[in-house]
């Protein structure tokens, strides 16, 4: 079975600091890979999708990036972190070029203070 | 550009109680839809997938309905349980440019369901 994975699971960090989140996923290949961002009285908004290695799409105009350097791992960062960032980080996969379902990690509360 | 709206935004009913979560897009123009349930301070959790060319799809006490034309979706949760207390959350599924699908969802705000005992 599929399982996903994000770390860390809470993150406090100041702001101008970097960030780095992880995402990573099992038991499935060629996944297409997301990052959401939920704040609050915001809802979810899509910010990263990722069709292959190396292949990054982003959504919104923002201060963070995202990679991913292996086929099943994905990366959130920033070089430098703002005090709007802070949120909840959920990664997300499916199966490629199947209109099929999204799958959720258990996201990264990250504060910026 | 699509729009989802969920209503009610908050809901609270004593157990047992039959209920219907509401669900609107404004672009009928979608490959599916899909209903999460949020527990606080978890990820989401996939309850159902309804595909554009179907109508509904049950999962044990949970119901969901899709009319693509009208633009509308509801989830029926029959005999409720404190334990369906969450969030729940509607979310459809567009195509990418070109035919190719990335599957990115728009979301709604979400429902706030309390189950009192």
């Amino acid at each position: 079975s599929q399982t996903i994975h994000q770390w860390p699971a809470t993150l406090v960090q100041p702001v101008g600091s970097p960030l780095s989140l992880e995402c990573t996923v099992e038991g499935t290949s060629n996944p297409n890979l997301y990052w959401y961002r939920q704040a609050a009285g915001r809802g979810l908004q899509l910010l990263f999708y990722s069709v292959g290695i190396g292949q990054i799409s982003s959504e919104v105009p923002q201060n963070l990036s995202a990679s991913r350097p292996q086929d099943r791992q994905f990366i959130l960062s920033s070089k430098k972190l703002l005090l709007s960032d802070s949120g909840f980080y959920l990664c997300a996969w499916s199966v490629r070029r199947a209109l099929g379902a999204q799958y959720f990690g258990p996201g990264t509360r990250l504060t910026v203070l | 550009k699509q729009e989802v709206t969920q209503i009610p935004a908050a809901l609270s009913v004593p157990e047992g109680e039959n209920l219907v979560l509401n669900c609107s897009f404004t672009d009928s123009a979608i490959y599916n839809l899909q209903w999460f349930r949020q527990d606080p301070g978890k990820g989401l959790t996939s309850l159902l997938l309804i595909q554009s060319s179907q109508r509904e799809q049950t999962s044990g006490r949970l119901n969901a309905s899709l009319d693509k034309s009208s633009g509308r979706s509801t989830l029926y949760i029959a005999a409720s349980q404190p334990g369906d207390s969450a969030t729940y959350l509607c979310a459809v599924q567009a195509s990418g440019a070109g035919g190719t699908s990335y599957g990115k969802l728009t979301f709604g705000q979400g429902t706030i369901l309390t189950v009192h005992p």
